[in-house]
């Protein structure tokens, strides 16, 4: 079956900590996306990568770090110098094309002990 | 800077009735999304809107889009219980490249 799984679902991390949250796709997409969700507002584009070995900084990227060394995988680190990190992280990823649909992973809720 | 806002927010309409949302946003943009997520899910894609005066319809929902208004609308016709949870639009600002998300309408269908 083709699509996106996010690792792991819950993830807790104490103050301090780096932690990565993991992002595949085996849709053979070309772009994918990493989206911050707050409780009862929208998302929020943190970083994007149209190809391999490229990323591109949206709207919230301080405080995390991204890579994409092969084309499936898009891992995101959440720093310890994200001040308020505790929310729900989710991934997506679309094939370029005329309709540049976004389809999103499972997601990943993060907390902050 | 883009901004989307959706309204109403909060959407609560007994079964069988009519309702519409609203999708504003403020500068231009050809092509715009709406999703729709169940609590603690993913988004799902319902619609993709890539011209002025687009019309799709799955169902009981039906979205079109303005880009002279700069609105998009989110039709509900005879609303089931089915129907709920929580809908964005989302404004494509890069060609696929950026999405700028409404803060949603969470919408509850009451038998």
């Amino acid at each position: 079956d083709g699509g996106i799984t996010q690792s792991p679902k819950y993830l807790f991390r104490k103050e301090g900590q780096n932690v990565t949250l993991s992002c595949e796709q085996n849709l053979n997409h070309d772009a994918m996306y990493w989206y911050r969700q707050d409780p009862g507002q929208g998302l929020r584009l943190i970083y994007y990568s149209q190809i391999v070995n490229d990323f591109q900084k949206g709207d919230i990227a301080e405080g995390y770090s991204v890579s994409r060394e092969k084309k499936e995988s898009f891992p995101l680190t959440v720093t310890s110098a994200q001040k308020n990190p505790t929310a729900f992280y989710l991934c997506a990823s679309s094939p370029r094309g005329p309709v540049d649909t976004q389809y999103f992973g499972p997601g990943t809720r993060l907390t902050v002990l | 800077e883009l901004k989307v806002e959706q309204n109403p927010l909060f959407l609560s309409m007994q079964e069988g009735k009519n309702y519409t949302i609203y999708c504003n946003y403020s500068t231009t943009s050809d092509r715009l999304y709406w999703y729709r997520q169940d609590p603690g899910k993913s988004l799902e894609s319902l619609f993709v809107l890539l011209s002025n005066g687009a019309v799709k319809q799955e169902g009981r929902l039906m979205a079109s889009l303005d880009t002279k208004a700069r609105l998009s609308t989110l039709h509900i016709t005879a609303a089931v219980h089915d129907l709920s949870a929580t809908y964005f639009c989302a404004v494509d600002m890069e060609y696929g490249n950026k999405l700028v998300f409404g803060a949603g309408t969470i919408l509850r269908v009451k038998s």
